[in-house]
């Protein structure tokens, strides 16, 4: 059983600038959801993808969206990026959208806008 | 809406002691999830500890326990015989049984080990 996995580890890009962010689920996890975190901060709930579909979002405006794909694997993508951008993307898959199964997390894209 | 605190932005505690870190958190619910998360320096947040709300008895794991009072809203988290490997962030994180199932997470306890 392999551990959710993203790339790229570290990414560097500029403000107005767009950006894509990947994530491979646990084998067998069918949901998926993202989060920023920001220098010394709690990680902050983006949204959610159950099946391929947008289950939840939180305070985060248009400029972020995503995609899941038939594997379960996601994409976190960014549009006009701002200078606050600038945090740790987490993804994190669960085995089902909730009950009793924990998330997953992997282990970030840390991303930098200039 | 729901909200996680963590009042103690860092705590130091000698290698083989007890420390308890601290978590309050707000929701109208009446059945949620708690959980507290480790992300050690490598990043990669890992799973320390699970709670359900309709569960009164406190879960434990190994050297983790937790204290839940739930007309408190409270729910504190104590390692004992601390390790220098249990140096790290600490979260602790909310997740209602419904709706989007979205974590809300605190702002972490750093957790310092001494030998």
């Amino acid at each position: 059983e392999t551990g959710v996995t993203q790339s790229p580890t570290h990414l560097i890009k500029t403000r107005g600038q767009q950006v894509t962010l990947r994530c491979s689920s646990q084998s067998g996890h069918n949901t998926v959801s993202w989060y920023q975190q920001a220098l010394g901060q709690g990680p902050q709930f983006i949204f959610q993808y159950y099946r391929e579909e947008e289950n939840g979002r939180g305070n985060f405006p248009p400029r972020f969206s995503g995609l899941q794909f038939p594997n379960y694997s996601s994409e976190l993508n960014v549009n006009a990026l701002e200078l606050d951008d600038s945090a740790l993307y987490l993804c994190a898959s669960s085995l089902k959208r909730g009950g009793e199964h924990e998330q997953y997390f992997g282990p970030g894209t840390r991303l930098t806008v200039t | 809406a729901q909200t996680v605190t963590q009042s103690q932005p860092e705590m130091s505690v000698q290698e083989a002691e007890t420390v308890t870190l601290s978590c309050t958190y707000d929701t109208s619910e009446s059945d949620y999830y708690l959980f507290w998360y480790k992300q050690p320096p490598s990043r990669q947040m890992i799973l320390v500890i699970r709670q359900e709300a309709y569960k009164q008895q406190n879960a434990t794991e190994n050297r983790f326990s937790v204290n839940f009072q739930k007309a408190a809203k409270s729910f504190s988290l104590k390692i004992s015989d601390s390790q220098l490997g249990d140096a790290a962030m600490y979260f602790c994180a909310y997740r209602c049984t419904s709706g989007t199932y979205k974590y809300i997470f605190g702002t972490g306890t750093r957790l310092k080990v001494l030998a």
